[in-house]
Order: C-alpha cells, then sequence, then structure tokens
C-alpha cells in the first residue's frame, strides 16, 4: 500500500527558528494535506495543495506540492510555543478513485525550548 | 458550528472485554470515518461510510471489530473481544463531499487502554 515517509521523526527548536519538515511517498498523490495534532485532541486540517508545483500559505506556514508528485514540504517561519505539537502529511488512500479516506504519515513531533 | 463529538473520552478495560465508541459527526456530513491512532504513529483508516453504507472496511479486523450507522448521522464502532495490541486511540472524522482531497475533521478521539 502507500507509505508516507516524514522526516525529521523530531524537532527541537527555540523559540523564534524556522521549521522545515518534509514528507515523501512511495507513489504518485494528486493532493497532499498537512494536519497539526495537539495533545489529547484530534489532528486539524494546516494546508491542502491540490496541483504540482503548488505554494500555499496559511499565516506563518508554508506548504509545498513537489514537482514530481511524490514529495511536500512544510516550513514554518519565526515559531512560537503554540506550534508545539505533531504535524502529519496525508493523502488520498486512493489516488486512482473509487473509496476515499486518507493516508497518514508517522508525523513529526515539534518540540520548541524557551 | 459544532465539530465531531466522541464519547467517552477514556476507557480502560481488561483482555477479552468488549468497549464501544461513540461518534456524532458535524451535522450534514455525509462521510464519516473511523480511524486508529497507536501511540507514536499516524492515524489508521479502519472503515468509511457514506450516510449509512460502508464505503471501504478493508483493514478492520473484522473478526473482532464491528461498525455500525443505522440512519446516516451516529455511528458506533465496537471490539469483542479486546486484545492487548488494541490500546490506541480511536478517532472518528467527518466531511461533506466524496472525492479527492477532501478535508477531514476530527473528533478529539476515545484514547483506549487494554490490560
Amino acid at each position: 500500500g502507500q507509505q508516507l515517509n516524514q522526516s525529521p521523526q523530531s524537532m527541537f527548536i527555540q523559540e523564534g527558528e524556522d521549521v522545515s519538515m518534509n514528507c515523501t511517498s512511495s507513489s504518485i498523490f494528486n493532493t497532499w494535506l498537512w494536519y497539526k495534532q495537539e495533545p489529547g485532541e484530534g489532528p486539524v486540517l494546516l494546508i491542502a495543495l491540490y496541483k504540482a508545483g503548488e505554494l500555499t500559505s496559511n499565516g506563518r506556514l508554508t506548504a509545498q506540492f513537489g514537482i514530481t508528485r511524490k514529495d511536500s514540504f512544510l516550513n514554518i517561519s519565526a515559531s512560537i510555543p503554540s506550534d508545539v505539537g505533531i504535524y502529519f502529511c496525508a493523502g488520498p488512500r486512493n489516488s486512482g478513485g473509487g473509496a476515499d479516506g486518507l493516508t497518514f504519515g508517522k508525523g513529526t513531533h515539534l518540540i520548541i525550548q524557551p | 458550528e459544532a465539530g465531531v463529538a466522541q464519547s467517552p473520552r477514556y476507557k480502560i478495560i481488561e483482555k477479552r472485554q468488549s468497549v464501544a465508541f461513540w461518534c456524532n459527526p458535524i451535522s450534514g456530513h455525509a462521510t464519516l470515518y473511523w480511524y486508529q491512532q497507536i501511540l507514536g504513529q499516524g492515524p489508521k483508516l479502519l472503515i468509511q461510510f457514506q450516510n449509512n453504507g460502508v464505503v471501504d472496511d478493508s483493514q478492520l479486523p473484522k473478526d473482532r471489530f464491528s461498525a455500525e450507522r443505522l440512519k446516516g448521522v451516529d455511528s458506533t464502532l465496537k471490539i469483542q473481544p479486546a486484545k492487548l495490541e488494541d490500546s490506541a486511540v480511536y478517532l472518528c472524522a467527518s466531511s461533506d463531499n466524496r472525492g479527492q482531497g477532501e478535508k477531514l475533521f476530527f473528533g478529539s478521539g476515545t484514547q483506549l487502554s487494554v490490560l
């Protein structure tokens, strides 16, 4: 089945630093989504990407859909304490149509040191 | 707008016992999903409903897991009997359209511990 590989697994950064994480796939995706999950909560959608090469921003977050359609990255600029959480990339389980739902990577755990 | 509601928030049971989780999706959302999230992993789809019909249950361990969405609104997920490896967070999500790239809205989940 489809596999999404996220890196790094975890990041320890200082407040104010920029963050970059990426996600690669074993197969082509037509859509990439980035979610954030905080402790005790479900994932929340941050950004959705629909076209190869697309660059989309949401406040301090910027995500890009890779040209090969097998990768995506997420950048966070000037990190703040509330950015702490686990960031997941996700893509449609069935890119050929039919049943939907999402497949998720294992996540990048962002920790901000004071 | 109310979000996806799930209950209970936490459940502790012994292996071989039964357990049920409940989900109320966002009003008007036709598609409902149950995901299993094991500690340190991303969510894994168990079952997808479109209204009250099952769209995809290929990853549901049907020998012990069952789910229903009888009236196309609320849904329950049951495990009978539970095993130690079922310890996880069970997330319910809903969406209002089908097709690639649909945006899922998740509940807060039920954290299950099987002892």
